[in-house]
């Protein structure tokens, strides 16, 4: 099956600092990648959709300026944490689509992201 | 609005049958999917229904039904590992999925 990476898989920082965060599909091309944060014990939070080549679509009530989202080349989006506060702190997931069959995301490990 | 509806948490035995049941509204429809999500690890793909209908893949089934917005999970021979969340996720016409909360399977010796 088709496989995406998450770097780094968890990450520690000061309040105030930013934080990037690296998609990649391994063994395809993704023509779009999602970004999700889950709060613990919740579902999945959709934040972004994002196509490579052009600017991310952002779910209401998620701030553009403080989630940079870049979706480069078709294997790689990267989400950037501006400015990060402790409630930020999250499980942050991707996952990515050929675009050919909608059948299927295929998710990323995550990244936990704790801002102290 | 778009809503999808699951029991958050359910109880069952090992080697025992268990059926988690899911309902849907949505903007058009495109398919359903059922994830299964370990504590701290990120969901990993387990169905798709799109027709009507049962799909079995090894101890695990997924039926839909479109004209009842209606779809479960079945899950056989439970296995202690079996113990996690399981997703449901309509896609809609815009092919955005809709999420569930996600229900809680203990599974018990």
């Amino acid at each position: 099956g088709a496989v995406v990476s998450q770097h780094p898989s968890r990450v520690i920082c000061k309040s105030g600092t930013s934080v990037k965060i690296e998609c990649r599909s391994l063994d395809f091309q993704a023509t779009t990648m999602f970004w999700y944060r889950q709060f613990p014990k919740q579902s999945l939070m959709l934040m972004a959709t994002s196509n490579e080549g052009s600017k991310a679509t952002y779910e209401q009530g998620v701030e553009k300026d403080k989630f940079l989202i870049n979706h480069a080349s078709l294997t790689l989006s990267t989400l950037t944490v501006t400015s990060a506060h402790p409630e930020d702190s999250s499980f942050y997931i991707c996952s990515a689509s050929s675009g050919i069959d909608y059948n299927e995301q295929f998710f990323g490990p995550g990244t936990r992201l704790t801002v102290l | 609005g778009q809503n999808i509806d699951q029991p958050t948490e359910m109880t069952a035995t090992e080697g025992a049958i268990v059926q988690i049941n899911c309902t849907y509204q949505t903007s058009g429809f495109n398919g359903l999917f059922w994830y299964q999500q370990h504590a701290g690890e990120a969901p990993t793909f387990l169905s798709y229904n799109v027709l009507d209908g049962l799909e079995e893949k090894g101890r695990f089934s997924s039926f839909l039904s479109r004209s009842k917005g209606y779809s479960y999970l079945l899950l056989k021979e439970l296995q202690m590992k079996d113990s996690a969340s399981y997703l449901c996720a309509a896609l809609d016409s815009n092919y955005q999925l809709i999420w569930g909360a996600g229900t809680k399977l203990i599974i018990k010796p």
